[in-house]
């Protein structure tokens, strides 16, 4: 399973832009990139997911690299609620997902 | 986005008994749903895939005789952790993966089960 490089915690501050960078080197030409992310004694929550165009929901917006080695996921206005821990996921369609470590957010407010 | 539901969302036993737990793709059919683990302060790790009518696929180093998975519908599946004991306490989560066309399928997530066992 090709894997991803992320940083372990990022600050932001409230009502800015918030850029989630995540490395995926090793990355096969099948493989989505998917972002989830997840609050404490939650379950994780779908955020938005592309595989080479850059792609943008109401919640976020996901730049991906032409080489397809990295991506980043955008959140255009960062708010207390968008402080979780967020996670870069590759996977083949209709594969199963294997969480790394991910990136925890914190919104300064 | 599609909803994912677990029930119990916490659930308290002692230590030798079993405990089931479901979980429930409630406005989607889910032929394929997904059993993680999670301790605290960690990321989660995928314990098995649950295949409608079909046996589930456990990664390794899962107990396939202690974590028992039925996914007897499109939409539910159920995982029982048999003769639990205190080690098997942990944060537990389903996932249901929707069926989408070109490719675009992904996963919804339950919101867990918290399970201690005494």
């Amino acid at each position: 399973d090709a894997k991803t490089t992320q940083p372990n915690s990022m600050e932001s501050n409230e009502e800015e832009p918030v850029h989630l960078p995540c490395n995926h080197s090793t990355i096969s030409g099948t493989d989505y990139i998917h972002w989830y992310r997840q609050l404490p004694s939650q379950g994780p929550e779908y955020v938005i997911h592309g595989l080479t165009s850059n792609v943008n929901n109401r919640m976020a917006s996901l730049a991906i690299a032409e080489d397809r080695k990295s991506s980043t996921l955008i959140l255009h206005r960062a708010t207390l609620r968008d402080a979780a821990v967020y996670y870069c996921i590759l996977s083949p369609t209709g594969n199963q997902f294997y969480f790394g470590t991910g990136t925890s957010l914190t919104v300064i407010p | 986005g599609a909803v994912v539901s677990q029930h119990p969302s916490w659930v308290i036993c002692k230590s030798g008994t079993s405990v089931k737990i479901e979980c429930r793709s409630l406005d989607f059919q889910a032929t394929t749903m997904f059993w993680y683990r999670q301790f605290p302060k960690q990321s989660l790790m995928l314990m098995a895939t649950s295949n409608e009518g079909s046996k589930a696929t456990y990664e390794q180093g899962v107990e396939k005789d202690k974590f028992l998975i039925n996914h007897a519908s499109l939409t539910l599946s159920t995982l029982t952790v048999t003769s639990a004991h205190p080690e098997d306490s942990s944060f537990y989560i389903c996932s249901a993966r929707e069926p989408r066309q070109g490719g675009r399928e992904t996963q919804y997530f339950g919101p867990g089960t918290r399970l201690l066992v005494l």
